[in-house]
């Protein structure tokens, strides 16, 4: 099993761009989860999906939109990039939610100019 | 005052110490988990506990519930232990709230 796996690992973009942070999971996990881990701070919760179909938002979703069409897959996108998204970005998953051991994937660093 | 706090922030210590790493928290909790993130940024979950405490291997964590705080322990300490230890707790809410984390080194 792979896991969790994120792409890309490292992004450079500029004020405006857009992007989509790719994550999947083989686990067949109900639960996915993107988080940002800024200096200084703890983990802050973007958006969560509760399964297919079904996504929510966290603490910080401003900026940022989700979908999840599969189980697998759970991608997060960046309309209009700004400085304040630089940070380094966390996928997680789990079976049932945030009682259950959480998996991360291996994080994507964003610098936003 | 942030929800979670740990402490300390930094820690560093000579390989074979004991070290113990301290989370209080201010919230109604039904679990608290502690994570390791490595130096090449990767999070692994090292345990989920509600009550009392549990080991693996050179690793204990303990949590009182009444007074709110939970700790992790590594024994006999080792360079690989280097890494910062993240506290999170699953409130009341089902939310996740996570600690700044706690910096590890442990020199040869």
């Amino acid at each position: 099993n792979a896991g969790v796996t994120q792409t890309p690992k490292f992004q450079v973009l500029k004020t405006g761009q857009s992007m989509t942070l790719q994550c999947a999971q083989d686990m067949n996990h109900e639960y996915m989860s993107w988080y940002r881990q800024d200096p200084g701070m703890g983990l802050r919760l973007i958006h969560y999906s509760v399964g297919a179909g079904i996504t929510d938002q966290g603490e910080v979703p401003n900026g940022y939109n989700v979908s999840r069409s599969t189980t697998e897959d759970f991608p997060l996108r960046l309309l209009s990039a700004a400085p304040s998204q630089t940070s380094v970005y966390f996928c997680a998953s789990s079976y049932g939610g945030v009682g259950e051991t959480q998996y991360f994937g291996p994080g994507t660093r964003l610098l936003v100019l | 005052k942030n929800e979670v706090e740990q402490s300390p922030q930094n820690l560093t210590a000579q390989e074979g110490e004991f070290i113990t790493i301290n989370c209080s928290y201010s919230v109604g909790i039904s679990a608290l988990h502690w994570l390791q993130q490595h130096p090449g940024g990767g999070i692994v979950s090292l345990f989920m506990l509600s009550s009392g405490k549990k080991k693996h291997g050179r690793l204990i964590a303990t949590i009182n519930i009444q007074e709110k705080h939970s700790s992790l322990h590594i024994t006999a300490s080792h360079p690989r232990d280097s890494a910062v230890y993240i506290c999170a707790v699953r409130t009341n809410t089902d939310k996740l709230i996570f600690g700044t984390g706690t910096r590890l080194q442990v020199f040869p």
